[in-house]
């Protein structure tokens, strides 16, 4: 099945600082999304983005999907950032099931 | 904006006992999902639901079951809960189309002792 590679694992920084998360995926997709999980443990949409580039704020997101890469990125990041990313794809030709990466810790500093 | 509900934030159960979680989404969504999320596994696909008495599994439907009578509500079911159910479980909606968005709710922590 598609793999779904997700990076760093882990990322500390300090608040006002800029970021940006990777998303790797092994096959073509129809659907991709970019979640937050916050400290309740609820999933939160940030963007639905199969292809393209889009912006929310201080978050923005471009997927390449021709070279099968997402990135989101944290501008002027806020402790409130604090949690985890996910990226979570659905392979062309699939079923309406999301896969799910295994998630970007990011710790937002005062 | 859509709201999908779950029925408990924490639930403490104990070994051997029935335990129901309930899903209720307000969107009209024909896809409903149930997930599992574990510290080291990320999230796993209990089962999954386009439509009302419809049911597929997913990739870890042992010890699960499912039930969806009305297509709002969609309810997973631990016939007899073990210890190794203890886990965050994630309800989840959508559309039924190509371009679609997965919505989840709140989710439940359970722990089965």
């Amino acid at each position: 099945g598609i793999q779904v590679e997700q990076s760093p694992p882990d990322l500390i920084l300090q608040e006002g600082a800029n970021s940006t998360l990777r998303c790797n995926f092994s096959d073509s997709v129809n659907n991709l999304q970019w979640f937050h999980q916050n400290p309740w443990g609820q999933l939160i949409n940030l963007f639905y983005i199969p292809s393209g580039t889009k912006q929310n704020g201080r978050l923005s997101a471009t997927t390449v999907a021709t070279e099968r890469y997402s990135l989101l990125y944290i501008s002027s990041s806020q402790t409130t950032d604090s949690g985890v990313y996910f990226c979570a794809v659905d392979p062309q030709g699939g079923s309406e099931k999301l896969v799910f990466g295994k998630g970007t810790k990011l710790t937002v500093n005062p | 904006d859509v709201k999908v509900t779950q029925s408990s934030r924490y639930l403490v159960k104990r070994t051997g006992e029935k335990v129901f979680l309930e899903c209720v989404q307000d969107m009209d969504h024909e896809n409903m999902f149930w997930y599992r999320q574990d510290p080291g596994l990320g999230l796993r696909l209990i089962y999954f639901s386009y439509d009302v008495k419809m049911k597929e599994k997913g990739d870890i439907p042992e010890g699960y079951s499912v039930s969806r009578e009305k297509k709002e509500r969609f309810s997973l079911i631990l016939e007899s809960a073990s210890t190794n159910q203890t886990s965050m479980y994630l309800c989840a909606s959508s559309v039924l189309r190509a371009d679609y968005e997965q919505y989840f709710g709140p989710g439940t922590r359970l722990t089965v002792t």
